[in-house]
């Protein structure tokens, strides 16, 4: 069975960071494209950033490019994202995301919520 | 940016009954490889997004057969045939064509 882990979530200031991981178990990781997705509360779903099978290339939304990165271990089967320079409208759940050959999330985590405010 | 643009915003349906999603985009989703990267998710209160549909119109892997979608260009509909109890929630139409990745504002189907 497929089962995607956020963690890392939480309450942080404006201007400061935070690191979200994803577990990923139930399929081979390395033979999967990544990504995060996010939904702030009670509004619709926005990709963020998505990562290539080995780490090699990454491609982000245009608000998080140069604050946010993607990352991966496929050793341990795990997805990051580092949050740099946090604002207000990053405040959302965020979700990690299997996606398959076709470009499809197929796969989606629980979510884990970040608050950013003071 | 690619905008999806959903219709009805909110539908309202008996058990049984067919309904019909539309999704129309900004800009053609017909991909130079010859593939249209639209696809459907449903979010059930509470949870996580599940994938319906990928590619217009093939079904998720255990989506039931009373989901199917249609549509090329700029021009999408999901349809299902016989709503259940479970299908309600928000549905929301993707785009993968063109970066970045485009989410539709939801359509929320509930209970007439």
């Amino acid at each position: 069975e497929v089962q995607l882990v956020e963690s890392g979530g939480g309450l942080v200031q404006p201007g400061r960071s935070l690191k979200l991981s994803c577990a990923a178990s139930g399929f081979t990781f390395s033979d999967y494209y990544m990504a995060w997705v996010r939904q702030a509360p009670t509004k619709g779903l926005e990709w963020v950033a998505s990562i290539s099978y080995d780490g090699g290339s990454t491609y982000y939304r245009d608000s998080v490019k140069g604050r946010f990165t993607i990352s991966r271990d496929n050793a341990k089967s795990s997805l990051y994202l580092q949050m740099d320079s946090l604002r207000s409208e990053d405040t959302a759940t965020y979700y990690c995301t299997t996606a398959d050959n076709f470009g499809a999330f197929d796969y989606w985590g629980q979510g884990v919520m970040v608050t950013v405010s003071s | 940016d690619v905008v999806l643009t959903q219709t009805p915003p909110t539908s309202s349906a008996t058990i049984g009954q067919s309904v019909s999603i539309s999704c129309r985009s900004s800009q053609s989703l017909l991909d130079s490889d010859g593939n249209t990267y639209l696809y459907w998710y449903l979010q059930r209160p509470s949870q996580s997004p599940q994938l319906l549909i990928y590619l217009v119109s093939k079904l998720g892997s255990g989506v039931p057969n009373r989901f199917s979608g249609s549509g090329s260009g700029t021009d999408f509909t999901l349809k299902i045939s016989g709503v259940e109890a479970e299908d309600l929630g928000v549905y929301y139409c993707v785009q993968g064509t063109h970066d970045p990745y485009t989410f539709g504002a939801g359509t929320k189907l509930e209970l007439k």
